[in-house]
């Protein structure tokens, strides 16, 4: 069964990084895109952006153009989310799923992470 | 973007009768290609994360109760749990993945009347 599990919260101050990881277990972690999905104050979820492990290829959301990366290293099955110059609005669960989907770009997620949470305070 | 809008916000509703969740995008779903509609739905409980329901706006993920239905095409669509059990309390979410970025309603949450 596939599973996705990620490290642990953080806190860090305004204008510092962050950088989460997800192990994969249960599937062939090149196969399959990763994505990654925030969710902030209150309960609205938004999407990061992808990441294809296998040839390293990336989509971002626009509005996090230039502040973040996503990474991988399949020798062990796992994905990498860095987001730089934080603010606190970056106060959020960060969640990492998988695309389940091959021949479309943009698809579903099944499984998720368990969440990392990221606080951002002085 | 493409906006994705639930209705209602919250809903309460009694053991055992149906609970019905509404999710209209600012554009069509529906991609003539396939023949699919580009939509999903998720539920997510207290402290855990989101669990996938329903992709396609009608396919019932692996291992969800067959009470989970979805319905609709092009910009409105519906999840619909036909007799609601008490393990059902959660905030559900639908997601468009038609284009990018990808974007979800602002979620429902669903109570025990």
């Amino acid at each position: 069964q596939a599973q996705l599990m990620q490290s642990g919260a953080e806190v860090k101050n305004p204008g510092a990084s962050v950088k989460v990881s997800c192990k994969a277990s249960g599937y062939d972690f090149a196969r399959y895109d990763i994505n990654w999905v925030r969710q902030t104050s209150g309960q609205r979820l938004e999407w990061m952006g992808w990441m294809n492990p296998d040839n390293g290829r990336t989509g971002y959301a626009q509005r996090f153009q230039g502040r973040v990366s996503m990474t991988s290293d399949t020798s062990i099955n796992t994905a990498y989310l860095e987001l730089s110059n934080l603010r606190s609005e970056d106060t959020a669960v960060y969640y990492c799923a998988r695309k389940p989907v091959y021949g479309y770009v943009m698809g579903w997620f099944d499984p998720w992470g368990q969440g990392t949470v990221v606080t951002v305070s002085s | 973007d493409i906006v994705m809008t639930q209705s209602p916000d919250s809903l309460a509703v009694s053991l055992g009768e149906r609970a019905t969740i509404n999710c209209r995008s600012s554009q069509s779903l529906y991609y003539t290609s396939n023949n699919n509609n580009f939509l999903a739905w998720y539920q997510r409980k207290a402290g855990q994360p989101p669990k996938l329901l329903i992709y396609w706006a009608s396919t019932r993920a692996s291992g969800v109760p067959d009470r989970f239905s979805g319905s609709g095409s092009a910009t409105d669509f519906t999840l619909t749990i036909s007799s609601l059990q008490a393990e059902d309390v959660a905030v559900y979410y639908c997601q468009q993945y038609l284009l990018s970025p990808i974007t979800f309603g602002q979620g429902t949450r669903l109570e025990i009347k």
